[in-house]
């Protein structure tokens, strides 16, 4: 059972700010927020990770308030090649744990 | 970021033969890896956890005499489907988890690209 709830689709155009957020009341202590891309027939492929705070880097940017129990992804000025799945996940820092998929955002892009 | 190989990245195959693939990581080695099963518009649905040296765990209503896994390495592990079905058809994707990187403690999880397997 997927531990993340965030809203099935977005609808952007090119040169917008998006912003997905993503709930996760039931954070653990020891969990990480992590979010992964996805095209189609293609593998996940990994954005951002963060516990707490702000994390940025060349991709996005993750916001996460101080009670941890909602994150935002932020993709700056989106392009067309950004219309993908975007997936929030939980990832416990144990080793051998599995990342746990939920439905994940289609973001669609328009010029 | 690290990479891991995944290869065929599409077989069809008739119904009953066995099909194998295979999942590397390039520039690391994990102890663990990961395949999960997707099916058109669906999310990822986690089907075993592959150790190195060990028998794989399987997720509950995964087959382990049809989904055969073996991880003889720190860097490959194989998924082996067996007499397969059209019901098998589906995109097949390997992760592996890099745990040089990042923050301490912190492991980012790398997927490779996935295999479209076609069962005729």
């Amino acid at each position: 059972l997927a531990k993340t709830t965030q809203p099935i689709s977005m609808d952007s155009y090119e040169g917008q700010e998006v912003n997905i957020t993503c709930s996760h009341n039931n954070i653990a202590t020891n969990d990480y927020i992590t979010w992964y891309q996805q095209f189609p027939s293609q593998g996940p492929r990994f954005i951002i990770q963060g516990y707490k705070t702000k994390v940025t880097n060349e991709v996005a940017s993750l916001f996460i308030p101080a009670d941890r129990k909602s994150s935002t992804l932020s993709l700056p000025r989106v392009s067309l090649s950004d219309t993908a799945v975007y997936y929030c996940l939980l990832w416990a820092n144990q080793a051998g744990t599995a990342l746990i998929f939920g439905k994940g955002t289609t973001l669609s892009v328009s010029s | 970021g690290a990479v891991v190989s995944q290869h065929p990245s599409r077989v069809i195959c008739k119904s009953g033969t066995s099909v194998k693939i295979e999942c590397r990581s390039l520039d690391f080695q994990a102890t663990t890896m990961f395949w999960y099963r997707q099916f058109p518009k669906q999310s990822l649905m986690l089907m075993a956890t592959s150790n190195e040296g060990s028998k794989a765990t399987y997720e509950q209503g995964v087959e382990k005499d049809k989904f055969l896994i073996n991880h003889a390495s720190l860097t490959l592990s194989t998924l082996t489907v067996t007499s397969a079905h059209p019901e098998d058809s589906s995109f097949y994707i390997c992760s592996a988890r890099d745990g040089r990187g990042g923050a301490p403690g912190v492991n980012i999880q790398y997927f490779g690209a996935g295999t479209r397997l076609s069962v005729l």
